[in-house]
């Protein structure tokens, strides 16, 4: 079975400076990773995913993350925080068969000071 | 492209009575979709899958007989909240994929509120 642990449960930031939101995974075959963000009362929206290749994945709104299989991390990051990046965040991974079954973290929300 | 749509957004019904929630695929068939319930503050529940045609089959802990969830075509499906008690007040958010494996694509979730 696979696992997502993100590390905090609330980030604050000051507005431009960098955003890190961690996640670790656990999983017995090669995952598939993913950032979702989640605005107040919306669905879930894709940031980025990571599948096979680039470890380094790039994604919408100047957020990326690294695959790092050594330290079973898959961090977030942007390198300029911006008001409007005010929002929850989860980590999910998928299990065997690719999407099939998708674990989410407990999310990361995360505040932006002015 | 891939897009789901959830009707409706919102929802406030009383104590006793059933929901029904559609969640559509708007430009792309289904074959498989599924069902999420997230509680204030709280990540998503995988509450069942769907494939078209044929029954859900639900995660353990979730009543099948409370939440009915029809498939019956490849661009539509249903969550009926049987019988609704305020504990089950959440946030109802569906996914769709064309195959069984595909990555899933979010529909924009449903409030339910149970008075």
């Amino acid at each position: 079975a696979q696992s997502v642990t993100q590390l905090g449960s609330h980030v604050s930031v000051s507005e431009g400076a960098l955003v890190l939101l961690r996640c670790n995974y656990s999983s017995s075959v090669p995952p598939y990773l993913f950032w979702y963000v989640q605005y107040p009362n919306q669905g879930l929206q894709l940031l980025l995913k990571y599948t096979t290749g680039a470890t380094l994945v790039k994604g919408i709104n100047g957020f990326e993350a690294e695959f790092k299989k050594s330290e079973t991390s898959f961090h977030l990051t942007k390198p300029s925080a911006h008001m409007s990046d005010a929002a929850e965040y989860f980590c999910a991974v998928t299990g065997p068969g690719g999407y099939q079954k998708v674990t989410f973290g407990t999310g990361t929300k995360l505040q932006v000071i002015p | 492209g891939a897009v789901v749509s959830q009707h409706p957004s919102w929802v406030i019904c009383k104590s006793g009575t059933s929901v029904k929630i559609e969640c559509r695929s708007l430009d792309f068939q289904a074959t498989t979709m599924f069902w999420y319930r997230q509680f204030p503050k709280q990540s998503l529940m995988l509450m069942a899958t769907s494939n078209e045609g044929s029954k859900a089959t639900y995660e353990q802990g979730v009543e099948k007989d409370k939440f009915l969830i029809n498939h019956a075509s490849l661009t539509l499906s249903t969550l009926t909240v049987t019988s609704a008690h305020p504990e089950d007040s959440s946030f109802y958010i569906c996914s769709a994929s064309d195959l069984p494996g595909n990555e899933q694509f979010f529909g924009p979730g449903t409030r339910l509120t149970v008075l």
